[in-house]
């Protein structure tokens, strides 16, 4: 199975910054890497998938980077409604699995 | 609009069974590969299980094998999975999510199963 590990597990930003997580990879899962964001008491929502294409109605503040064992979800210019948590997941190969979350909370 | 409705949880007792369901509307379901994700309460989240467009494929994650069975009715827009021998470790919020190029698209507002005696 290809586990995930996301870094940090939780970091706290202000309105305007830059953020950077991280999801690294037990094995290559090629591109086929997603991130998702989650709201308390919400469903996840699709951000990013494949590494680094868009999910239509996502703000183009949100990038994703990486290739082969090492991802990143970027957010420039952090807004208030993006403190939520962050997963990475793949879907290189059954079971799926996903990171263990990044917190991101206001500082 | 793409809507997935998740209903059947509820408390039950350890080594019990439940069937959750997932309806459907605003997608053509019978393209659509199905999965169920849940989430204990405080942690993060979990793919359980993955059933092919036809049904002709399914899959498992290892916490759930042999206790789980995905399945789908492609007339009535809906997912279901069946959970036996239940166990305290099951307690979570079970979301259905549809996927297409592998990742999961849409999701349901969840619903809940606590496992307890």
């Amino acid at each position: 199975d290809s586990q995930m590990t996301q870094s940090p597990s939780s970091l706290s930003a202000s309105v305007g910054d830059r953020v950077t997580i991280t999801c690294r990879a037990s094995q290559s899962i090629r591109n086929y890497l997603n991130w998702y964001q989650q709201k308390p008491g919400k469903a996840p929502n699709l951000l990013i998938y494949a590494v680094s294409s868009l999910q239509s109605g996502v703000p183009s503040r949100f990038s994703g980077s990486g290739s082969g064992t090492d991802f990143t979800l970027t957010i420039n210019s952090l807004q208030p409604e993006d403190f939520a948590t962050y997963y990475c997941q793949q879907s290189s190969s059954m079971p799926w699995t996903f990171g263990q979350g990044t917190k991101v909370e206001i500082k | 609009e793409v809507q997935l409705v998740e209903s059947g949880g509820g408390l039950v007792q350890p080594g019990g069974s439940l069937r959750l369901s997932c309806a459907v509307s605003g997608f053509t379901f019978n393209k659509f590969n199905m999965n169920w994700v849940r989430q204990a309460p405080g942690k993060g989240l979990e793919w359980i299980s993955y059933i092919s467009s036809s049904a002709t494929t399914a899959h498992y994650a290892d916490s759930v094998k042999g206790r789980f069975t995905i399945s789908r009715d492609n007339a009535k827009n809906s997912l279901y999975l069946q959970m036996n021998s239940l166990r305290d470790e099951d307690t979570a919020v079970y979301y259905c999510a549809n996927s297409g190029d592998y990742r999961l698209d849409h999701w349901g507002q969840g619903t809940l199963v606590t496992v307890s005696s």
